[in-house]
C-alpha cells in the first residue's frame, strides 16, 4: 500500500514564473486537502476535495494560486506568477470515510514539495 | 486569526523525561483533537487523537489529556526517547471538516 506521494520533492523557480505540483492520494481515499508550511509554523489549509469538488477554499488562496482534482484521483496545485512569499512546503493529504460513512479525522500527508522562489 | 494555540516553542528534555506539550482552542463545535509528529523532510504523521466525550486516552508511551471547561488539551509523551525528537502540532477539526494546526512544539530528548 501506497501512501500519499508529491511531484516534485523540490522546486526552485524565478520570481514571476509559473510551478505546478501534483500530488498522488491513497487510492479509495475520498478526501484530498492541500496546505502550507514554512519553517517554523504549523501548516496553514489551502483547500479540499471531496472526489472532484472542491468543497472549501481558504482566503489565503488568492487567485494566482489554482486546484483541480479532475478525475476524483490526483490533484494539482498551480501557482501563476510566483512570489517570494510563495516560498514553503506544500503539503498534499488525503483521508477516507470511516465504516459508518463518516469522516475519521485522520489526515495522511505526503512528504511535501518544497517551493524555492528567487 | 490562530484558532489553536500550543506552547511552548520548544522544550528540551533528559531521556526518560516526561515531556508535556499544551494546547488551547477557542471555538467550541471543535470536536477532534488529534496531535501530529514530524521529522525533518517528512510530512506530518497522526499520533494520537481524542474526541471530546473522554478525559483522556492512551497509546503507548503518549497521553493526551482534555480539558473540555477549559477548552485546552495536552499530550504526554512517558519515558521518553532520543528518536522521538521532532516537531510535535496539536490540531482540532469541526464536524469532520479541515484540521487547524497549532504552531508546533520542537522536542529534542537527550541521550
Amino acid at each position: 500500500d501506497t501512501g500519499v506521494s508529491q511531484d516534485p520533492r523540490h522546486k526552485i523557480t524565478k520570481r514571476g514564473q509559473n510551478v505546478t505540483f501534483r500530488c498522488d492520494p491513497i487510492s479509495e481515499h475520498n478526501r484530498l486537502y492541500w496546505y502550507r508550511q514554512t519553517l517554523g509554523q504549523g501548516p496553514e489549509f489551502l483547500t479540499y476535495f471531496q472526489n472532484e469538488a472542491q468543497l472549501e477554499k481558504s482566503r489565503l488562496l488568492s487567485d494566482r494560486f489554482s486546484a483541480e482534482r479532475p478525475k476524483g484521483s490526483f490533484s494539482t496545485l498551480e501557482i501563476q506568477r510566483t512570489e517570494q512569499g510563495d516560498s514553503a512546503m506544500y503539503l498534499c493529504a488525503s483521508s477516507s470515510p470511516g465504516l459508518a460513512g463518516g469522516w475519521t479525522g485522520e489526515l495522511f500527508f505526503g512528504e511535501g514539495s518544497r517551493l524555492t522562489v528567487l | 486569526q490562530q484558532q489553536v494555540k500550543q506552547s511552548p516553542q520548544s522544550l528540551i528534555v533528559q531521556k526518560g523525561g516526561i515531556p508535556i506539550i499544551n494546547c488551547a482552542y477557542e471555538n467550541t463545535a471543535f470536536d477532534y483533537f488529534p496531535w501530529y509528529q514530524q521529522f525533518p523532510g517528512k510530512g506530518p504523521a497522526l499520533l494520537i487523537a481524542i474526541r471530546p466525550d473522554v478525559s483522556e486516552k492512551k497509546e503507548g508511551r503518549f497521553t493526551i489529556s482534555f480539558n473540555k471547561s477549559a477548552k485546552q488539551f495536552s499530550l504526554h509523551i512517558m519515558d521518553s526517547q532520543p528518536g522521538d525528537s521532532a516537531t510535535y502540532f496539536c490540531a482540532a477539526s469541526e464536524y469532520g471538516n479541515k484540521l487547524v494546526f497549532g504552531a508546533g512544539t520542537i522536542l529534542r530528548v537527550k541521550s
